[in-house]
Protein backbone atom coordinates (compact mmCIF):
# COMPACT_ATOMS: atom_id res chain seq x y z
CA UNK A 1 0.00 0.00 0.00
CA UNK A 2 1.39 2.94 -1.22
CA UNK A 3 -1.17 5.30 -0.34
CA UNK A 4 -0.30 8.56 2.32
CA UNK A 5 -4.14 8.71 4.39
CA UNK A 6 -5.24 12.21 5.22
CA UNK A 7 -8.53 12.63 7.55
CA UNK A 8 -11.06 14.34 7.41
CA UNK A 9 -10.93 15.44 3.41
CA UNK A 10 -12.81 18.38 4.70
CA UNK A 11 -12.88 20.64 7.63
CA UNK A 12 -14.44 23.63 8.47
CA UNK A 13 -13.46 25.47 11.14
CA UNK A 14 -14.33 29.04 13.03
CA UNK A 15 -11.92 31.92 13.92
CA UNK A 16 -9.88 31.36 16.91
CA UNK A 17 -10.90 27.76 17.66
CA UNK A 18 -8.10 24.73 17.18
CA UNK A 19 -7.98 22.40 14.33
CA UNK A 20 -5.86 19.00 14.56
CA UNK A 21 -5.42 17.56 11.02
CA UNK A 22 -4.26 13.89 10.44
CA UNK A 23 -2.35 11.67 8.12
CA UNK A 24 -0.73 8.28 8.54
CA UNK A 25 0.69 5.54 6.36
CA UNK A 26 2.40 2.31 6.05
CA UNK A 27 5.28 2.44 4.23
CA UNK A 28 7.31 2.58 7.19
CA UNK A 29 8.82 6.14 5.98
CA UNK A 30 11.55 7.84 7.70
CA UNK A 31 10.20 11.51 6.88
CA UNK A 32 6.74 12.57 6.92
CA UNK A 33 5.76 16.39 5.66
CA UNK A 34 2.60 18.78 5.90
CA UNK A 35 2.62 21.28 2.91
CA UNK A 36 0.19 24.07 2.57
CA UNK A 37 -1.07 24.98 -0.78
CA UNK A 38 -3.68 28.20 -1.31
CA UNK A 39 -4.61 28.96 -5.20
CA UNK A 40 -2.16 29.87 -7.67
CA UNK A 41 0.27 29.27 -5.03
CA UNK A 42 3.17 26.64 -4.66
CA UNK A 43 2.59 23.99 -1.94
CA UNK A 44 4.51 25.69 0.92
CA UNK A 45 6.37 23.28 3.36
CA UNK A 46 5.32 24.03 6.80
CA UNK A 47 6.87 21.46 8.52
CA UNK A 48 8.68 17.84 8.36
CA UNK A 49 9.56 15.10 10.96
CA UNK A 50 12.82 12.72 10.14
CA UNK A 51 12.02 9.80 12.31
CA UNK A 52 11.23 11.36 15.89
CA UNK A 53 12.98 14.61 14.73
CA UNK A 54 10.37 18.20 14.04
CA UNK A 55 11.68 20.75 11.57
CA UNK A 56 9.86 23.79 11.33
CA UNK A 57 10.01 26.38 8.63
CA UNK A 58 11.01 29.64 10.13
CA UNK A 59 8.04 31.74 9.01
CA UNK A 60 5.50 29.53 10.02
CA UNK A 61 7.54 28.45 13.13
CA UNK A 62 4.75 29.79 15.49
CA UNK A 63 1.60 29.06 14.13
CA UNK A 64 1.73 25.66 13.53
CA UNK A 65 2.40 22.22 15.99
CA UNK A 66 2.98 18.71 15.21
CA UNK A 67 3.50 15.77 16.91
CA UNK A 68 4.33 12.40 15.47
CA UNK A 69 3.06 9.19 18.05
CA UNK A 70 4.69 6.59 16.44
CA UNK A 71 6.07 6.08 12.66
CA UNK A 72 3.14 5.52 10.61
CA UNK A 73 1.35 9.17 12.35
CA UNK A 74 1.58 12.65 12.02
CA UNK A 75 -0.85 15.12 13.02
CA UNK A 76 -0.48 19.05 12.19
CA UNK A 77 -2.57 21.15 14.87
CA UNK A 78 -3.23 24.84 14.56
CA UNK A 79 -4.13 26.76 18.00
CA UNK A 80 -6.37 29.15 17.04
CA UNK A 81 -7.52 29.35 13.21
CA UNK A 82 -7.24 32.75 11.69
CA UNK A 83 -9.26 33.52 8.25
CA UNK A 84 -5.43 33.30 6.04
CA UNK A 85 -5.65 29.67 7.52
CA UNK A 86 -8.41 28.73 4.47
CA UNK A 87 -6.45 26.27 2.73
CA UNK A 88 -5.40 23.09 1.21
CA UNK A 89 -3.42 21.27 3.89
CA UNK A 90 -1.14 18.14 2.02
CA UNK A 91 0.40 15.66 4.07
CA UNK A 92 3.59 13.53 2.36
CA UNK A 93 6.21 11.00 3.29
CA UNK A 94 9.05 9.30 1.83
CA UNK A 95 11.25 6.75 2.72
CA UNK A 96 14.51 8.41 4.12
CA UNK A 97 15.91 11.74 4.67
CA UNK A 98 18.19 12.14 1.33
CA UNK A 99 16.30 14.08 -0.86
CA UNK A 100 16.04 11.99 -4.01
CA UNK A 101 13.59 8.86 -2.89
CA UNK A 102 9.97 9.71 -3.66
CA UNK A 103 7.77 11.52 -1.91
CA UNK A 104 4.26 10.24 -1.86
CA UNK A 105 1.14 12.69 -0.98
CA UNK A 106 -2.26 12.30 0.48
CA UNK A 107 -5.42 13.76 -0.87
CA UNK A 108 -5.41 16.49 0.99
CA UNK A 109 -7.46 18.43 3.51
CA UNK A 110 -9.25 21.82 2.68
CA UNK A 111 -9.79 24.18 5.53
CA UNK A 112 -11.92 26.28 5.13
CA UNK A 113 -11.99 28.99 8.33
CA UNK A 114 -14.99 31.05 8.68
CA UNK B 1 12.18 30.59 1.72
CA UNK B 2 13.81 29.41 -1.30
CA UNK B 3 12.19 29.94 -4.40
CA UNK B 4 11.22 27.83 -7.19
CA UNK B 5 9.81 29.66 -10.26
CA UNK B 6 7.32 28.00 -13.13
CA UNK B 7 5.85 29.09 -16.36
CA UNK B 8 3.24 29.18 -17.77
CA UNK B 9 0.80 29.11 -15.25
CA UNK B 10 -1.64 28.01 -17.72
CA UNK B 11 -0.89 26.18 -21.23
CA UNK B 12 -3.24 24.97 -23.81
CA UNK B 13 -1.53 22.74 -26.73
CA UNK B 14 -3.85 20.34 -29.52
CA UNK B 15 -3.36 17.00 -29.47
CA UNK B 16 0.15 15.60 -30.84
CA UNK B 17 2.13 18.77 -30.00
CA UNK B 18 5.11 18.99 -27.70
CA UNK B 19 4.05 21.06 -24.27
CA UNK B 20 6.77 22.88 -22.57
CA UNK B 21 7.27 24.04 -19.11
CA UNK B 22 9.68 25.88 -17.52
CA UNK B 23 10.92 26.29 -13.93
CA UNK B 24 14.48 28.48 -12.58
CA UNK B 25 15.72 28.34 -9.25
CA UNK B 26 18.20 30.10 -7.61
CA UNK B 27 19.63 28.24 -4.77
CA UNK B 28 22.75 26.26 -5.43
CA UNK B 29 21.98 23.84 -2.81
CA UNK B 30 19.50 22.03 -4.42
CA UNK B 31 20.60 19.01 -6.17
CA UNK B 32 17.42 16.86 -7.25
CA UNK B 33 14.81 18.40 -9.41
CA UNK B 34 11.66 15.82 -9.58
CA UNK B 35 8.30 17.07 -11.77
CA UNK B 36 5.05 16.03 -10.39
CA UNK B 37 1.49 15.62 -11.90
CA UNK B 38 -2.13 16.12 -10.15
CA UNK B 39 -5.28 14.98 -11.66
CA UNK B 40 -8.36 16.49 -10.60
CA UNK B 41 -9.44 14.97 -6.93
CA UNK B 42 -6.51 12.99 -6.82
CA UNK B 43 -2.78 13.82 -4.78
CA UNK B 44 0.34 14.88 -6.75
CA UNK B 45 2.16 11.93 -8.14
CA UNK B 46 5.81 11.78 -9.20
CA UNK B 47 6.19 11.88 -12.65
CA UNK B 48 9.84 12.19 -13.64
CA UNK B 49 13.27 13.19 -12.18
CA UNK B 50 16.38 14.37 -12.41
CA UNK B 51 20.28 15.11 -10.77
CA UNK B 52 22.54 18.11 -12.27
CA UNK B 53 24.78 15.50 -13.24
CA UNK B 54 22.98 14.86 -16.40
CA UNK B 55 21.54 17.73 -18.64
CA UNK B 56 18.60 15.54 -19.98
CA UNK B 57 15.86 12.85 -18.41
CA UNK B 58 13.99 11.08 -20.63
CA UNK B 59 11.29 8.66 -19.76
CA UNK B 60 8.79 8.03 -22.28
CA UNK B 61 7.21 10.81 -24.20
CA UNK B 62 8.80 12.83 -21.20
CA UNK B 63 11.83 14.78 -20.92
CA UNK B 64 13.73 16.38 -18.40
CA UNK B 65 16.00 19.42 -19.99
CA UNK B 66 18.38 20.68 -17.41
CA UNK B 67 21.15 23.47 -17.75
CA UNK B 68 23.12 23.71 -14.50
CA UNK B 69 24.69 27.11 -15.44
CA UNK B 70 21.70 28.98 -15.57
CA UNK B 71 19.61 27.53 -13.32
CA UNK B 72 16.79 26.42 -15.06
CA UNK B 73 15.17 23.09 -16.31
CA UNK B 74 12.41 22.16 -18.42
CA UNK B 75 9.65 19.53 -18.83
CA UNK B 76 8.77 18.69 -22.33
CA UNK B 77 5.78 16.36 -23.01
CA UNK B 78 6.07 14.93 -26.25
CA UNK B 79 2.91 13.73 -28.52
CA UNK B 80 0.47 15.35 -26.06
CA UNK B 81 -2.40 13.56 -25.14
CA UNK B 82 -6.13 14.32 -23.91
CA UNK B 83 -5.39 12.27 -20.74
CA UNK B 84 -1.87 14.53 -19.73
CA UNK B 85 -4.40 17.30 -19.26
CA UNK B 86 -3.55 17.93 -15.33
CA UNK B 87 -1.95 20.01 -12.89
CA UNK B 88 2.02 19.72 -13.35
CA UNK B 89 4.49 21.35 -10.35
CA UNK B 90 8.08 21.47 -10.57
CA UNK B 91 10.24 21.03 -7.52
CA UNK B 92 13.56 21.66 -6.00
CA UNK B 93 15.38 19.54 -3.28
CA UNK B 94 17.86 20.57 -1.21
CA UNK B 95 19.20 16.77 0.04
CA UNK B 96 21.17 17.96 2.67
CA UNK B 97 18.43 20.11 4.35
CA UNK B 98 15.93 17.70 2.99
CA UNK B 99 13.56 20.22 1.47
CA UNK B 100 11.05 19.83 -1.05
CA UNK B 101 10.39 23.60 -2.74
CA UNK B 102 7.42 23.72 -5.45
CA UNK B 103 6.70 25.83 -8.14
CA UNK B 104 3.28 27.52 -8.07
CA UNK B 105 2.40 24.41 -10.69
CA UNK B 106 1.24 24.43 -14.71
CA UNK B 107 -2.48 23.68 -15.66
CA UNK B 108 -1.90 21.65 -19.00
CA UNK B 109 -5.00 21.27 -21.22
CA UNK B 110 -4.77 19.30 -24.22
CA UNK B 111 -7.09 19.46 -26.77
CA UNK B 112 -8.24 16.58 -29.06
Amino acid sequence: DTTVKQNPRYKLARVGKPVNLICSQTMNHDTMYWYQKKPNQAPKLLLFYYDKILNREADTFEKFQSSRPNNSFCSLYIGSAGLEYSAMYLCASSRDRQGDTEVFFGKGTRLTVV
Amino acid sequence: QQQVRQSPQSLTVWEGETAILNCSYEDSTFDYFPWYHQFPGESPALLIAIRPVSNKKEDGRFTIFFNKREKKFSLHIADSQPGDSATYFCAAVDTNAYKVIFGKGTHLHVLP
